[in-house]
C-alpha cells in the first residue's frame, strides 16, 4: 500500500510568515493529492485538490504544488485563523490514505 | 443539500461489537461510493474502508485486521460499519464520507471502548 509521510509534525511561526508543509507518497500518485485543514472539534475541510487547485472559498494565501511523490502546501502569510492541523490525502485509488498531520501554531 | 448523519456510537466494553450507521440524503445514494474514516482522541485521520455504489466489493485498511465490515442498504440510503473485537485503540470519532468528492463528511460519531 502507498504510504503518505508528512513533515514537519508541528511548526510554530509568526503572523505574516510563509510556512510550508511537505507530503511524500511512497509511490507516484500523479496529482491525486488533497490537503485538508482541521480545527479542534471540527470536521476536516478541503483546502486544495488535484495537488494545486484551490477549493472554492479558500483564501488565496493557501497554495499547493507537486506531482508524483512530492507535494507541498504553502501558507504565504500566516494568519491567526490558520491555527489548525493540516493533512494530506491521496485519492488515486479508493484507498485514501492520509498523512500523519502537521499542527500549525502561532509563535 | 448533501447530508450525512452518523449514529450508533457510544460506550462498548473491550471485546464487544457495535454497528455504526450513516443516514444519507440530498443525493442519489445508490450512485455513490462511500468511505469510513476515524480519528482517535488527539490523533490524526485514519482512512478505514470503502464500498462502491453497488456494494460489490470492499477495501479495508490493513490495520483493521478483518474486524470491521462495511455494508450498505441502497433502499434505505444508509451505510453501515459493523465493528467487532473492539479494543481501546478503536476509541475514536467515526466519520462517513461521500465518494468521489473530497468534501462531503458527516459530523462524526464517537465510539468509546472502555470497561
Amino acid at each position: 500500500d502507498i504510504q503518505m509521510t508528512q513533515s514537519p509534525a508541528s511548526l510554530s511561526a509568526s503572523v505574516g510568515d510563509s510556512v510550508t508543509i511537505t507530503c511524500r507518497a511512497s509511490q507516484g500518485i500523479s496529482t491525486h493529492l488533497a490537503w485538508f485543514q482541521q480545527k479542534p472539534g471540527r470536521v476536516p475541510e478541503l483546502l486544495i485538490y488535484a495537488a494545486s487547485t484551490l477549493q472554492s472559498g479558500v483564501p488565496a494565501r493557501f497554495s499547493g504544488s507537486g506531482s508524483g511523490t512530492d507535494f507541498t502546501l504553502t501558507i504565504s502569510s500566516l494568519q491567526p485563523e490558520d491555527v489548525a492541523t493540516y493533512y494530506c490525502q491521496k485519492y488515486d485509488t479508493a484507498r485514501r490514505t492520509f498523512g500523519q498531520g502537521t499542527k500549525v501554531e502561532i509563535k | 443539500q448533501v447530508q450525512l448523519v452518523e449514529s450508533g456510537g457510544g460506550v462498548v466494553q473491550p471485546g464487544g461489537s457495535l454497528r455504526l450507521s450513516c443516514a444519507t440524503s440530498g443525493f442519489t445514494f445508490s450512485s455513490s461510493g462511500m468511505h469510513w474514516v476515524r480519528q482517535a482522541p488527539g490523533k490524526g485521520l485514519e482512512w478505514l474502508t470503502f464500498i462502491p455504489n453497488d456494494g460489490s466489493f470492499q477495501y479495508y485498511a490493513h490495520s483493521l485486521q478483518g474486524r470491521f465490515t462495511v455494508s450498505r442498504d441502497n433502499s434505505k440510503n444508509t451505510l453501515y460499519l459493523q465493528m467487532s473485537s473492539l479494543g481501546a485503540e478503536d476509541t475514536a470519532v467515526y466519520f462517513c464520507v461521500k465518494d468521489p468528492e473530497l468534501y462531503f463528511w458527516g459530523q462524526g460519531n464517537l465510539v468509546t471502548v472502555s470497561s
